[in-house]
């Protein structure tokens, strides 16, 4: 897996826009970016995941650079339940079968605050 | 809706004692993972399985064994528990992807294990 730097911590007024960014410059052509992030006390829980196209769904969207050396996840109207680990990962199969590894480095810690 | 649930979620045990934490999944899944996390050290993989009675090691396998003797059942076994040990153990499960995509993980609620 590619690694990955993410900023520590971050801070965000809730109903604004959470932009979380994702350094992941020795990312392969094979390798995938997915973000999971974790609520106090739960397991992980994953948002979304691309390639090379910008992705959307009902959690976030996923804005992956031309180059795909970095990204962004942006929340479009953080709540306060958004508060959270916000965690992205760089990873591929080894080809063929996949065994699903994935590799989860410290994340940010997204505060959304009144 | 996607399930994995832990035997415990807050456990105390005494050094020495051996230690079963269980993971059950109604996914169907053929992957399943433990985790543990600790503060400053992230989520790290000890075990995980791809298929019944199958498993590889993670990155910290050391004093800790697997069971996986039905497709949904995952045990993590701390064969003589230690107080380094203490942690938060996350398991998870996922489906085998034929490509380079990684299938989405699902995790359990986690267990909190001290061991005094």
């Amino acid at each position: 897996d590619a690694k990955t730097t993410q900023p520590p911590s971050m801070d965000c007024a809730e109903g604004r826009a959470a932009n979380l960014p994702c350094n992941h410059s020795t990312i392969s052509g094979n390798e995938y970016v997915y973000w999971y992030r974790q609520i106090h006390s739960q397991g992980p829980q994953y948002i979304i995941h691309g390639l090379k196209n910008n992705e959307t769904n009902e959690m976030a969207s996923l804005i992956i650079t031309e180059d795909r050396k970095s990204s962004t996840l942006i929340l479009p109207h953080a709540t306060l339940r958004d508060t959270a680990v916000y965690y992205c990962i760089a990873s591929a199969n080894a080809g063929g079968t996949s065994y699903g590894k994935l590799t989860f480095g410290q994340g940010t810690i997204l505060t959304v605050h009144p | 809706d996607v399930k994995v649930t832990q035997s415990s979620r807050y456990l105390v045990k005494r050094t020495g004692e051996k230690v079963f934490l269980e993971c059950v999944q109604d996914m169907d899944h053929e992957n399943m993972f433990w985790y543990r996390q600790d503060p400053g050290l992230g989520l790290r993989l000890i075990y995980f399985s791809y298929d019944v009675k199958m498993k590889e090691k993670g990155d910290i396998p050391e004093g800790y064994s697997v069971s996986r003797e039905k497709k949904e059942r995952f045990s993590l076994i701390l064969e003589s528990a230690s107080t380094n040990q203490t942690s938060m153990y996350l398991c998870a499960s996922s489906l085998t992807s034929g490509g380079w995509y990684q299938e989405t993980q699902y995790f359990g609620p986690g267990t909190r294990l001290l061991v005094l």
